[in-house]
């Protein structure tokens, strides 16, 4: 069955260092999503992608979907402690479910 | 608008109980899935609901483990024989039928403790 896959598991960066998360599907993918749960919270969408190549920002936050559509990149500039938790991104599956990847936990040092 | 509730919040049981968590989606939204997420974890599949379709039970990990949604809206998942590995949050979520494909909203989640 699909796969999504996270790299890395854990992130501990200093506040104000970059932080990027790495998203590969054994798939081809209609779209891709990211979610932030915070610690102690529920997951919370932020964004989607959907065309091959696609950039999105939010601020500090860049979004990328590849070319081939099988993997994608969030990627966090100039890091603040507001930013700790877990993103984890996400694709549909045949059964018209997501498929979560197992997250990256980002640790922020102030 | 509201966003999905979920209760309780917090239950604590002692193992061998029978446990129900329930969950109220976002109004008409027609799809309801449930999760598992054990602390510092991802999120484990449980059982998906899409409108008057037989649910995918697939990622549900035992017989002690059921779950109903009546009228296409509230869902209860029920634990039976609570085990101490069943300890988790367990969490809900609802997506709409259209707009952002699959995009799911989560319910606060219910964090369950297994004595």
């Amino acid at each position: 069955g699909q796969q999504v896959m996270q790299i890395p598991q854990y992130q501990h960066v200093q506040e104000g260092e970059d932080f990027t998360t790495y998203c590969n599907s054994s798939t081809t993918l209609s779209n891709i999503q990211w979610y932030k749960q915070r610690p102690g919270g529920h997951p919370v969408f932020l964004i989607q992608l959907v065309k091959s190549g696609e950039v999105k920002k939010q601020k500090r936050l860049t979004f990328q979907f590849g070319e081939a559509k099988k993997n994608s990149s969030l990627h966090i500039t100039a890091t603040q402690t507001t930013d700790v938790g877990t993103y984890f991104c996400a694709g549909p599956n045949a059964g018209n479910m997501l498929t979560f990847g197992g997250g990256t936990r980002l640790m922020v040092k102030p | 608008g509201a966003g999905v509730s979920q209760s309780p919040s917090n239950k604590v049981t002692e193992k061998g109980k029978d446990v129900e968590l329930r969950c109220d989606p976002i109004s008409g939204h027609t799809a309801l899935y449930w999760y598992r997420q054990s602390l510092g974890q991802g999120l484990e599949f449980l059982i998906y609901f899409q409108g008057n379709s037989a649910p995918d039970k697939s990622g549900l990990p035992s017989d002690r483990f059921s779950a109903e949604r009546t009228g296409g809206s509230v869902s209860t998942l029920t634990i039976q024989r609570t085990q101490q590995e069943d300890s988790a949050v367990y969490l809900c979520a609802s997506s709409p039928n259209s707009g952002l494909a699959y995009t799911q909203y989560f319910g606060p989640g219910t964090r369950l403790t297994v004595l």
